[in-house]
């Protein structure tokens, strides 16, 4: 399929793990790129590629892949981290680039 | 460092076209992708289209028969052009640097801030 399917809500607690999924046959061959976006701002990239984090991204933030699922996981989630979190690729059928459904993540 | 700011009208009316601008400060168009993005109130992020500084382009499908991206290099600036727009059409339009050189690994590093548009009668 051409599309890049999220889990629409996670929660977790204060300094305990998460780990947010992207799922779709385009990501057996392209990998996933992940953004935050927070409330009234624009998205900001935070993993891209096999495992990389742009300057200035906490390293508690890594990416992962197995099979047709990426994962963005966040090791030891603090309160700023409460945010959408959306990944995107390109679709291995048509060549066009798209975007997740979003991950709506709450720390408690 | 690079910046983008996106311009245009708040409001289109039903039907009409839709023009946006991103101006790019703090470095070159040239060597870079550049695309547009869409959010709806509420909900998820769209790509729209892609342009490289030297006009290669390409369009999501959903909106290519009426969707335009140009460049231009002397101004270091690229726009958008969304004709016979609707309802559906309101949302956030950000501008966004992409890189699509690097094999199987396709992102949006720098973002504008994003401009609301209405369309509304």
């Amino acid at each position: 399929s051409s599309e890049l399917t999220q889990d629409p809500a996670v929660s977790v607690a204060l300094g305990q793990t998460i780990r947010i999924t992207c799922q779709g046959d385009s990501l057996r061959t392209y990998f996933a790129n992940w953004y935050q976006q927070k409330p009234g701002q624009a998205p900001l990239l935070v993993v891209f590629g096999k495992n990389n984090r742009p300057s200035g991204i906490p390293d508690r933030f890594s990416g992962s892949r197995s099979g047709n699922i990426a994962s963005l996981t966040i090791t030891g989630a603090q309160a700023e981290d409460e945010a959408d979190y959306y990944c995107n690729s390109r679709d291995s059928r048509t060549d066009h680039l798209l975007f997740g459904t979003g991950t709506k993540v709450t720390v408690l | 460092q690079v910046l983008l700011q996106e311009s245009g009208p708040g409001v289109v009316t039903p039907s009409e076209t839709l023009s946006l601008t991103c101006s790019v400060s703090g470095g070159s168009i040239r060597g870079h992708y550049w695309s547009w993005i869409r959010q709806p109130p509420g909900k998820g992020l769209e790509w729209i289209a892609y342009i490289s500084h030297s006009g290669s382009t390409d369009y999501s499908p959903s909106l290519k028969s009426r969707v335009s991206i140009s460049v231009d290099t002397s101004k270091n600036q690229f726009s958008l052009t969304l004709h016979s727009v609707t309802a559906a059409d309101t949302a956030v339009y950000y501008c966004a640097r992409t890189d699509v050189d690097t094999p199987f690994v396709d992102y949006f590093d720098i973002w504008g801030q994003g401009t609301l548009v209405a369309v509304s009668s």
